[in-house]
């Protein structure tokens, strides 16, 4: 099984800060890393596919990099809707995995 | 614009099994390359893929749970259905059906709860 470690867990930004968020997998995944949004109460939301491949409708402040054992989520100039707990997950190969979560607070 | 909609009890008591269904709208379920998901998220914490039906019907299980759980797909109702036996306690969770590899749309959600 594909282990997915995010970090950091939790992260108290002021709005229009620029967050990172890291995921590292246990063996490579090659691009194969997706990204996602959630907030308290509702399904999580697609942000980045195959590690840097903007969903449809999702705002440009998000992007997403990396590849092989390496990701990056990055939020430019953070908003105060994008307070959620991030997740990335691995689609190269079953079980499909998720990463622990990285919450995202504002100050 | 695809849609899903799990629907099932809410409250399954121990020993018993725990059966959900999705609902998809907005597209074939049966339609070349898609995968169906299913994934849970216990109270407060983090996600896990239970499992997957790929349109042709075959199927991967997560090996934590896959003795006892079956996806089956119903293409005449645009459907797919988890059936977990033998729940416990620790099987109380928000379950969510999902669409692709990459999850790119969710039900959402349907808590179950195990109690007697």
């Amino acid at each position: 099984e594909i282990v997915l470690t995010q970090s950091p867990d939790f992260q108290s930004v002021t709005p229009k800060e620029k967050v990172t968020i890291t995921c590292r997998a246990s063996q490579s995944i090659g691009s194969s890393l997706h990204w996602y949004q959630q907030k308290p109460d509702q399904s999580p939301k697609l942000l980045i596919k195959y590690a840097s491949q903007s969903f449809s409708g999702v705002p440009s402040r998000f992007s997403g990099s990396g590849s092989g054992t390496n990701f990056t989520l990055t939020i430019n100039s953070l908003e105060a809707e994008d307070a959620a707990t991030y997740y990335c997950h691995q689609s190269s190969s079953p079980p499909l995995t998720f990463g622990g979560g990285t919450k995202v607070e504002i100050k | 614009q695809v849609q899903l909609q799990e629907s099932g009890p809410g409250l399954v008591k121990p020993s018993q099994t725990l059966s959900l269904t999705c609902t998809v709208s907005g597209g074939s379920i049966n339609s070349g390359g898609s995968y169906w998901s299913w994934i849970r998220q216990h109270p407060g914490k983090g996600l896990e893929w239970l499992g997957y039906i790929y349109y042709s019907g075959s199927t991967y299980y997560n090996p934590s749970l896959k003795s006892r759980l079956t996806i089956s797909l119903d293409t005449s109702k645009n459907q797919f259905s988890l059936k977990l036996t033998s729940v416990t306690a620790a099987d109380t969770a928000v379950y969510y059906c999902a669409r692709a590899k990459y999850f790119d749309y969710w039900g959402q959600g349907a808590l179950v709860t195990v109690s007697s």
